[in-house]
């Protein structure tokens, strides 16, 4: 089965850059999908096909995916963007997530 | 706006079923072009796919829970829902109901989750 390798934690102070990476088989040959969860609620999609934005969420989100990697970049990171993001893609039918990464605010 | 809501018994007995419930308002299951899904979270855990279905009724669930999932729609009522049979306290988590977009390969619409625990 396809497996999404996230670290589990990046840690970056308020105003700087990022970077969440999500490893996969030829991932780059696949759509990723960016979802971002605050404690207690839903997830929320924040990147979609690689490096599209949902109408409401600020440009500062982006993403790229080549090879075997793909990356959420936040820049311009804010107190409220603490969070877990994960990755998504669908894989023969199947759903398939990381397994996150808690993303700390300094 | 669409809007997903779960419900059912927040506490099941080993060996026994959880079962669970979704309704959907603000948009028609039956419209077609979405995969309405279950996902579920363990306790300070990531995310897990269980399975999903279309309108029609087709299904495709998670291979590592398959032998235990059902999952069923109900188009009249605008529901569907999860059946999880012979639960332990594995089965403990957050169980959320989605919207799947097919084309775009998405989840684009989330319920705000339910807390199932299995105890006795």
């Amino acid at each position: 089965s396809y497996v999404l390798t996230q670290p589990p934690s990046v840690s970056v102070a308020p105003g700087q850059t990022a970077r969440i990476t999500c490893g996969g088989n030829n991932i780059g040959s696949k759509s990723v999908h960016w979802y971002q969860q605050k404690p207690g609620q839903a997830p929320v999609l924040v990147v979609y096909d690689d490096s599209d934005r949902p109408s409401g969420i600020p440009e500062r989100f982006s993403g790229s995916n080549s090879g075997n990697t793909a990356t959420l970049t936040i820049s311009r990171v804010e107190a409220g963007d603490e969070a877990d993001y994960y990755c998504q893609v669908w894989d023969s039918s199947r759903v398939v997530f990381g397994g996150g990464t808690k993303l700390t605010v300094l | 706006q669409v809007q997903l809501q779960e419900s059912g018994p927040g506490l099941v007995k080993p060996s026994q079923t959880l079962s669970l419930t979704c309704t959907v308002s603000g948009g028609s299951i039956s419209s077609g072009g979405y995969y309405w899904s279950w996902i579920r979270q363990h306790p300070g855990k990531g995310l897990e796919w269980i399975g999903y279905i279309y309108y029609s009724g087709s299904t495709y669930y998670n291979p590592s829970l398959k032998s235990r999932v059902t999952i069923s729609v109900d188009t009249s009522k605008n529901q569907f829902s999860l059946k999880l049979s012979s639960v332990t306290a594995a089965d403990t988590a957050v169980y959320y109901c989605a919207r799947a977009h097919i084309a775009v390969e998405i989840f684009d619409y989330w319920g705000q989750g339910t807390l199932v625990t299995v105890s006795s």
